[in-house]
């Protein structure tokens, strides 16, 4: 069963960059079969799609982010990453890393980390 | 950009009771969509893509249906562990769409 793992700090200062990794087990970020995605959940409310990175380093963002986020994969290390800059109190949210299927007509989430809680405050 | 919306945001119900969420989408997605379930401190967990396809391992209990705009989730029979908060998302090649969100409650 591969599992997701994401790890980094968890209080982040205003205006600064929020960084995250995602460790994969027993799978391969350099699978074809399928997408690493963010997504984000700020206390009490719903889910947020950041955005997904394929193997091959091709990235799709979500509009409202776009700007701000940059996603990254490493294959070496079987991780991708999360850079989120110029934070402020509305970036705090539980940061989830996903497995996204790369099939067309199912390109769902079926895999997730715990999540982390990133706080930004100074 | 496509919208999705959920009703009811809040759904009130009994151990044993049938239920139904619905998603809508502010245009045509097909049927590229699917539904988690969320129960509290936990990720979400992927029950239904493609708008009606079973993930392995999810209850039989658990249904989707629609096309086009207009999707359903139906629950029935509901155990004490379907208490949770259900999403839809909505999805194609190059982006995400999360719904708000519908909390079950007992």
């Amino acid at each position: 069963q591969e599992q997701l793992q994401e790890s980094g700090p968890g209080l982040v200062k205003p205006s600064e960059t929020l960084s995250l990794t995602c460790t994969v087990s027993g799978g391969s970020v350099s699978s074809g079969s399928y997408y690493w995605g963010w997504i984000r959940q700020p206390p009490g409310k719903g889910l947020e799609w950041i955005g997904n990175i394929y193997y091959s380093g091709r990235t799709y963002y979500s509009p409202s982010l776009k700007g701000r986020v940059t996603i990254s994969i490493d294959t070496s290390k079987n991780q991708f990453s999360l850079n989120l800059n110029s934070v402020s109190a509305a970036d705090t949210a539980v940061y989830y890393c996903a497995r996204r299927k790369a099939a067309a007509e199912f390109y769902c989430f079926d895999q997730w980390g715990q999540g982390t809680l990133v706080t930004v405050s100074s | 950009d496509i919208q999705m919306t959920q009703s009811p945001s809040t759904l009130s119900a009994s151990v044993g009771d049938t239920v139904t969420i619905t998603c809508r989408a502010s245009q045509s997605i097909s049927n590229w969509l699917a539904w988690y379930q969320q129960r509290p401190g936990r990720a979400p967990k992927l029950l239904i893509s493609k708008a009606a396809h079973l993930e392995r391992g999810v209850p039989s209990r658990f249904s989707g249906s629609g096309y086009d705009t207009e999707f359903t989730l139906t629950i029935s029979s509901l155990q004490p562990d379907d208490f949770a908060t259900y999403y839809c998302h909505r999805y194609e090649g190059d982006s995400d769409t999360f719904g708000p969100g519908t909390k079950l409650e007992i």
